[in-house]
């Protein structure tokens, strides 16, 4: 069965530090990989996604991630957090032959100004 | 387009009663989520609907769950009869046709059962 994992619950930064979060996944095939946020009392948000291509995608606000097929990783990074990334981040993946989203955990970021 | 609409944004209900949460996808989207989030448990998929066919229910904890598509712009999702531990954020999303694309949600509803 599919199975994304991230590798922290939570992280605790300080504002200008350098981020990033892990994520991987396990499923042989092609997939598309998705990082979504959820600010605080908000809904999912889409940060960025990969389809295909640059295995480098940037995405909003200043973050990219990396698609590493080789390690089944689509780690986030952000190099000078704020305070204002204080949110939920999931990775989610989904195989190319079915529409079904898979997502790992969430991770919960705190950035002390 | 307005995105994805859910309501009520909040209720609260008492215990036993029924609970009905709604929800439009945007137009167009042929796929539909229902997910419910708590502290505890974190965001869980309960259905998934494509082309208002229920594909995977799975997540559905019992059957006092159940959630209807009847057309291609409108699902439900029934609480009957609602217990406190239903208490959480619940959130509907929709996604265009084809894999590639994402999925966007809708502000959700969060349910308060006392």
């Amino acid at each position: 069965a599919q199975s994304v994992s991230q590798h922290n619950h939570h992280v605790i930064l300080s504002e200008a530090a350098s981020l990033e979060l892990g994520c991987n996944y396990s499923y042989g095939g092609t997939v598309n990989l998705f990082w979504y946020v959820q600010y605080p009392g908000q809904h999912l948000q889409l940060l960025l996604k990969y389809f295909s291509g640059d295995p480098l995608v940037k995405g909003i606000k200043g973050f990219e991630a990396e698609f590493i097929k080789s390690k089944f990783s689509f780690n986030l990074r952000k190099p000078s957090v704020q305070w204002s990334d204080t949110a939920e981040y999931f990775c989610a993946v989904n195989a190319r032959s079915n529409y079904q989203l898979i997502w790992g955990a969430g991770t919960k970021l705190i950035i002390k100004p | 387009d307005a995105g994805v609409i859910q309501s009520p944004r909040h209720e609260v209900t008492e215990m036993g009663q029924e609970v009905t949460l709604r929800c439009k996808p945007i137009s167009g989207h042929n796929s539909l989520f229902w997910y419910r989030q708590t502290m505890m448990r974190g965001l869980e998929l309960l259905i998934y609907f494509n082309n208002n066919v229920p594909i995977d229910d799975s997540g559905m904890p019992e059957d006092r769950f159940s959630a209807k598509m009847p057309n291609a712009s409108f699902s439900t999702l029934k609480i009957q009869p609602s217990e406190p531990r239903d208490s959480a954020v619940y959130f509907c999303a929709s996604r265009p046709t084809g894999t590639n694309t994402e999925a966007f949600f809708g502000q959700g509803t969060r349910l308060t059962v006392v």
